[in-house]
């Protein structure tokens, strides 16, 4: 069963506007992943936030992290068409090699 | 550098068959992955390899049997396809073994049984 949540399932903005997704999770985690696909192609890793690490920026990405709600945010800043894609939430437990994804969410961006 | 390769990319196989997917990768990593993606789900583990020599269950083993061949390479069997069974399929690495670091995929094989 999946361990992340990701919420909402489909967000559409336009082009400059920000976007946030969320994921929620179930049971303790050492880290929890953010993954991009594009249409038909293969998750492209974006950003990794550790469980003792409440926020972390990549270019236009920040990532945050709230142990006590078992809960996620991914924002992208200023987002372009080029962001079109679903993104995914993986967490990462007790056995570390292993990464449970969520369902993700699509997200569109409109030039 | 290549990645982490699949083959093949397309593949239409009837009830019964079996066909073994491939997979490799060239960056020395310890640990490779494959999953599944049905429509509207995340992905699934199927079966893992966290070092040379070892395999295990995944999420949804059933069905699937794995090989790792060396370091480099990890195969997935299905040694009598089933429609339930049609879906993309990664194969994904990350180093080293025993961290949760980024996984990389590859981009994947879409299967269809008829």
């Amino acid at each position: 069963s999946q361990q992340g949540e990701e919420d909402p399932q489909a967000l559409s903005i336009q082009e400059g506007e920000n976007a946030t997704m969320n994921c929620s999770y179930k049971t303790s985690i050492n880290n929890l992943q953010w993954y991009r696909q594009n249409s038909g192609r293969g998750l492209v890793h974006l950003i990794l936030i550790r469980s003792n690490e409440r926020e972390k920026h990549s270019g236009r990405l920040r990532v945050t992290l709230d142990t006590s709600k078992k809960s996620s945010s991914l924002l992208i800043t200023a987002s372009r068409a080029a962001d079109t894609a679903s993104y995914f939430c993986a967490t990462a437990g007790g056995s570390n090699y292993k990464l449970t994804f969520g369902k993700g969410t699509l997200l569109t961006v409109n030039p | 550098n290549a990645g982490v390769t699949q083959t093949p990319k397309f593949q239409v196989l009837k009830t019964g068959q079996s066909m073994t997917l491939q997979c490799a990768q060239d960056m020395n990593h310890n640990s490779m992955y494959w999953y599944r993606q049905d429509p509207g789900m995340g992905l699934r583990l199927i079966y893992y390899s966290a070092s040379e020599g070892t395999t295990d269950k995944g999420e949804v083993p059933n069905g699937y049997n794995v090989s790792r061949l060396n370091k480099r390479e990890f195969s997935l069997r299905l040694e009598s396809a089933a429609p339930s069974q049609t879906s993309v399929y990664f194969c994904a690495s990350s180093e080293p073994g025993g961290r949760a670091y980024e996984q990389y995929f590859g981009p994947g094989t879409r299967l269809t049984v008829t």
